[in-house]
């Protein structure tokens, strides 16, 4: 099976633009999260989705949204770029059949830079 | 967000030696994973710990749920050059909800 794929692998833009990435989830995998990595904040929870439906949410402000399609593929959009919001994006999806047998698998993510 | 106390911070070791890293945490977790990245990449699952007490191997990898479900362990032996990368712990509180809260890693250099 393919793994996690996102796009762009890397992104550069200017304060106040936005941006929006896209990740395609291992096929039949159901739900797919999102990830925010940087050095001084680490790992940091941003949401996921799961049926076309927002099922968790981290401690994000509203400029950070996503949305999941019915194939299950997903984007995110941040509005208004600030430049703390520089890092590497991870996505990640898992099966979500099973009650608790279900990690998490990342894709590579995508490095964005505000400038 | 709330961090997991992964320690020791960064490690280096001669080829061939064992290491141990672990992870402690103040909140009781449903699940614990062990992630490796390298650079440039996404983290990689290597353990999923999904028991308290349970110990489950991965090759040369092992991994135990702490009995009082706030901690874990990655122990690695024979280490070999690819074993370079960053090690983060992972905790779940709720089932099924995949809002994982993860270490601040551990940086394994390997010295061949």
């Amino acid at each position: 099976k393919a793994g996690v794929t996102q796009t762009p692998r890397y992104l550069i833009k200017t304060r106040g633009q936005q941006v929006t990435l896209s990740c395609s989830p291992i096929s039949g995998h159901r739900s797919v999260s999102w990830y925010q990595q940087t050095p001084g904040q680490g790992l940091q929870f941003l949401f996921e989705y799961f049926s076309e439906t927002q099922r968790n949410k981290g401690n994000f402000p509203g400029r950070f949204s996503g949305r999941q399609f019915s194939n299950s593929r997903s984007e995110m959009n941040v509005s208004t770029l600030e430049l703390g919001d520089s890092a590497l994006y991870l996505c990640a999806s898992s099966e979500q059949g099973a009650q608790w047998d279900s990690p998490l698998h990342f894709g590579n993510g995508t490095r964005l830079t505000v400038t | 967000g709330q961090q997991l106390n992964q320690s020791p911070q960064s490690m280096f070791i001669q080829e061939g030696e064992d290491v141990s890293m672990n992870c402690t945490s103040s909140s009781i977790f449903n699940t614990w994973l062990w992630y490796k990245q390298d650079p440039g990449e996404g983290p990689v699952l290597l353990i999923a710990l999904y028991k308290a007490g349970e110990l489950t191997s991965n090759g040369r990898l092992t991994a135990q749920f702490g009995i009082t479900r706030k901690d874990s362990f990655l122990n690695i032996s024979a280490s070999i050059p690819s074993d370079v990368g960053i090690y983060f712990c992972a905790g779940q509180r709720e089932t099924g909800a995949n809002n994982l809260f993860f270490g601040t890693g551990t940086r394994l250099t390997v010295i061949p």
